[in-house]
């Protein structure tokens, strides 16, 4: 079935360590998107890639960093881990970024920062 | 950068009722998505809208784009529509997608 997996699905993350978050999909689109989500803020752009090779910074990118070495992946690196990275974070991909096209989201990763 | 509301924050319904959820946006755009994020967390893509008129079933959306506003309309509500309703714009010019804090919708049996 088409659409986007992340993984993992739920992590518990001591302070200080890295993680790498996994996103990936099989459409072939060309944009792809990180999301964090907070109780009460809604959700908020991280990073993003209109295309292999480039990446950008959202909102909230302090902290994380992204590549974009293909087309069906994009991971979200967290450097050293801390509690106010605790949220739930979800990979999204469209056709082409900005306008004309609509978001698939994948399931999620629910992080939790110790 | 562009500011998205979207009211009523929280709505609680009969099921069979019918309800209209809001988004305003204070900039123009050319990319407005509604999603709805379900109970299991699931985020699915309801209408891309930028402008006009479109129709999904039960669903259905408008978005004015001169005067900044979308509205989602429920006809009919289930417990089945139970969840978080975003409304996503893209500003014209722009490349990022910014979400609205949502409307929470319960539908009560």
């Amino acid at each position: 079935i088409a659409g986007i997996t992340q993984a993992p699905t739920s992590q518990i993350l001591a302070a200080g360590r890295r993680m790498t978050l996994r996103c990936t999909q099989d459409m072939r689109h060309n944009a792809m998107y990180w999301y964090r989500q907070d109780l009460g803020l809604g959700l908020r752009l991280i990073h993003y890639s209109n295309t292999a090779g480039t990446t950008g910074k959202g909102e909230v990118p302090d902290g994380y960093s992204v590549s974009r070495a293909n087309t069906d992946d994009f991971p979200l690196t967290l450097a050293s881990a801390v509690p106010s990275q605790t949220s739930v974070y979800f990979c999204a991909s469209s056709v082409s970024g900005g306008a004309g096209y609509g978001y698939t989201f994948g399931s999620g990763t629910r992080l939790t920062v110790v | 950068g562009i500011q998205v509301e979207q009211s009523p924050p929280d709505l609680i319904l009969q099921e069979g009722a019918n309800s209209t959820l809001r988004c305003n946006f204070s900039d123009s755009v050319n990319n407005l998505q509604w999603f709805h994020q379900n109970p299991w967390g699931q985020l699915i893509n309801l209408f891309y809208i930028p402008s006009g008129t479109k129709q999904n079933g039960r669903l259905s959306a408008t978005t004015v784009a001169t005067e900044r506003y979308s509205l989602l309309y429920i006809s009919s509500s289930q417990t089945t529509d139970s969840g978080v309703y975003f409304c996503a714009v893209v500003n014209t010019g722009g490349f990022k997608t910014i979400f609205g804090a949502g409307t929470r919708l319960f539908v009560k049996a």
